[in-house]
């Protein structure tokens, strides 16, 4: 199981960009990388996956090196409701289900 | 309507009582997860089912069961509840295939006295 390693918590202004890096040393070949947010007391959402290069969707773009061991989630201009925890997920079917303690992500004013 | 559901979104109960909570979806998944979530951490997988017939062990299985009544049905049950077993529970589905998204109900929360 592709383990991942994501900072604690990072503090951001409003309209900032924000990076969050993910590192995932022991990837498999057949694994994908997924983010999901996820707010009090309600269940993640999945912002964004990929599996190599970038991904660009309509809330975030996805970072991946050449050699996917690690990973980065960009966030456009963050508001007050980006404050959050994102999760940073690796593997594929089955072996994508082990969540981590996340990034808590706090947008201040 | 919501696409997940659970039921009851809360409930207190005491040691010893055998606790059943109820996920349902509409999304005509074939996956179906439950996980739970203690304060400040990350979720943990309980159990998840690929299919009706298909149910596996998660990494924290001792002390539940499930049920895959249905393709949109899929049941978790603490057989003699104890209170380190007060969290918030979540169920998820997604489709079949690789990597494939997963989407969450609105949680249970579980107290145990």
């Amino acid at each position: 199981l592709a383990k991942t390693t994501q900072p604690i918590s990072m503090d951001s202004y409003e309209g900032q960009e924000v990076n969050i890096t993910c590192s995932h040393n022991n990837i498999a070949t057949n694994d994908y990388i997924t983010w999901y947010q996820q707010f009090p007391s309600q269940g993640p959402r999945f912002i964004i996956q990929g599996y190599k290069t970038k991904v660009t969707n309509e809330v975030a773009s996805l970072f991946i090196p050449a050699d996917r061991k690690s990973s980065t989630l960009s966030l456009p201009r963050v508001s007050l409701s980006d404050t959050a925890v994102y999760y940073c997920l690796v593997g594929d079917a089955a072996r994508q289900l082990t969540f981590g303690s996340g990034t808590q992500l706090t947008v201040l004013p | 309507d919501a696409d997940v559901t659970q039921t009851p979104r809360n409930r207190i109960t005491k040691t010893g009582k055998r606790i059943m909570l109820e996920c349902s979806q509409t999304k005509g998944h074939d996956r179906m997860y439950w996980y739970r979530q203690d304060p400040g951490l990350g979720l943990r997988l309980i159990y998840y089912s690929f299919d009706v017939k298909d149910i596996n062990k998660g990494e924290i299985s001792d002390g539940y069961s499930v049920s895959r009544q249905a393709q949109a049905k899929f049941s978790l049950s603490l057989e003699s509840a104890i209170p380190n077993q007060t969290a918030l529970y979540f169920c998820a589905t997604s489709r079949s295939g690789r990597a494939s998204e997963q989407f969450f109900g609105p949680g249970t929360r579980l107290t145990v006295l």
